[in-house]
């Protein structure tokens, strides 16, 4: 009964492919989330959709390209993959207004050889 | 810019003792302040969360944080530490979008 679930937990790839991960929340939430985790551990938030609209960017490489065919799911794809690239990738859903708890998944390693 | 700051990133304490894990934020606002706790090789969960209401806050697993405005600060605490409670914390607080800003994140060791 995962609440938010990413695919996959675990990702090794080599540098230039695309890769995607999947996310899917069934809390009815109607604001999704992708954070990055480096390898320092620190978190900062990438991408948000609210009702399937973007409506955070940060300043992420255009090689990221979020996807939100609804608003149970919010995927990431991510171009011509780099070194730098490699982090854990954690998706996010809570209800858009502020102060709401956000919900995360279990994150996606992805390791860029 | 909006921040947060945590104060130590390792702590270590003795399985029985206080924990206090520290949280500084800058805001001209009282802001949406979270405590969220990482264990190994898993997602973030929520701890505890202050909007507003009560400025001492309870959360799961014993833990709970006070918000003091005139210090700025939001600090975690549990009486008594469990081996289990050994994990990451981070301290983060919410703005527009229900964005959360965290903090660098604390390594708590819990020791025999």
């Amino acid at each position: 009964d995962t609440a938010v679930s990413q695919t996959p937990k675990y990702l090794v790839t080599q540098m230039g492919n695309d890769k995607s991960i999947k996310c899917e929340q069934n809390l009815g939430h109607d604001t999704m989330y992708w954070y990055k985790q480096d390898s320092k551990k620190f978190l900062k938030i990438m991408f948000s959709y609210n009702n399937k609209e973007l409506i955070i960017n940060e300043t992420v490489p255009n090689r990221f390209s979020p996807k939100s065919p609804d608003k149970a799911h919010l995927n990431l794809h991510i171009n011509s993959l780099e070194l730098g690239d490699s982090a854990v990738y954690f998706c996010a859903s809570s209800h858009g207004d502020p102060g709401n708890t956000i919900y995360f998944g279990e994150g996606s390693w992805l390791t860029v050889v | 810019a909006q921040s947060v700051t945590q104060l130590g990133s390792h702590v270590s304490v003795s399985e029985g003792a206080l924990v206090l894990l520290r949280c500084n934020y800058s805001s001209s606002v009282p802001p949406y302040l979270f405590w969220y706790v990482q264990y190994p090789n898993q997602g973030l969960q929520l701890l505890l969360k202050y909007t507003s209401a009560a400025t001492l806050v309870k959360g799961i697993n014993g833990f709970e944080a006070e918000f003091k405005k005139s210090e700025t600060s939001f600090h975690l605490t549990k009486p008594s530490a469990h081996m289990s409670d050994a994990a990451e914390y981070f301290c983060a607080r919410g703005g527009g979008g229900n964005k959360l800003t965290f903090g660098t994140g604390t390594q708590l060791k819990v020791e025999l």
